[in-house]
């Protein structure tokens, strides 16, 4: 149980256009989703906190108006990447949080690889 | 601030046994998670320690010192497919994740 989705998994686009990663729980709500973005060799970074029916709360330093996130249902959000830049190529990876007895556990969708050119 | 310091490479040999120490400094704690993360591939989750002492689960032990700040991940009988960085976080008082940078174990036959 508590597998998330994430969909696409790679995307190459032009410079300029807006991409949009979709993030699913598949057997589980989650009232709190999380998006972090790896870049090489480094550890995820935080862009920002979905939850369900509220806005997005975003990590400092990181663009609201260009990383759009929507939380619509407890099993889905998205981050729309908007005139994507190469800068934001990257690996993005979006984890859903399930409250355990003891402790919250997020559990992690496989990343979608997004290549600006 | 808080901070999670973990080394950034490690190298051992099949069938041997390595610790990945993870030392933290953070504003509450929560929890403190090991991850596994393949080379492309997100996280998957290895332990969660939140009570001082050692958790045993297979080949892989994870220790918790709250005192100390510090934990560490224990891998027994190393195998070739453990190659792969291990992420040390720690659960902060708004119940979220601060990630250590990484630790990338090299596994040589």
């Amino acid at each position: 149980g508590a597998v998330v989705s994430q969909h696409p998994s790679w995307v190459i686009c032009k410079s300029g256009t807006s991409v949009k990663i979709e993030c699913r729980s598949l057997d589980f709500q989650a009232t709190t989703m999380f998006w972090y973005r790896q870049f090489p060799k480094q550890s995820l970074m935080l862009m920002a906190t979905s939850n369900e029916g509220s806005k997005a709360t975003y990590e400092q330093g990181v663009e609201k108006d260009k990383f759009l996130i929507n939380h619509a249902s407890l099993t889905l959000s998205t981050l729309t990447v908007t005139s994507a830049h190469p800068e934001d190529s990257s690996f993005y990876i979006c984890s859903a949080t399930l409250y355990r007895d003891s402790y919250n556990e997020q559990f992690f969708g496989p990343g979608t690889r997004l290549t600006v050119l | 601030g808080q901070n999670i310091d973990q080394p950034t490479e490690m190298t051992a040999t099949e069938g041997a046994i390595v610790q990945i120490n993870c030392t933290y400094q953070t504003s509450g704690f929560n929890g403190l998670f090991w991850y596994q993360q393949h080379a492309g591939e997100a996280p998957t989750f290895l332990s969660y320690n939140v009570l001082d002492g050692l958790e045993e689960k297979g080949r892989f032990s994870s220790f918790l010192s709250r005192s100390k700040g510090y934990s560490y991940l224990l891998l027994k009988e190393l195998q070739m497919k453990d190659s792969a960085s291990y992420l040390c976080a720690v659960m902060d008082s708004n119940y979220q994740l601060i990630w250590g940078a990484g630790t990338k174990l090299i596994i040589k036959p």
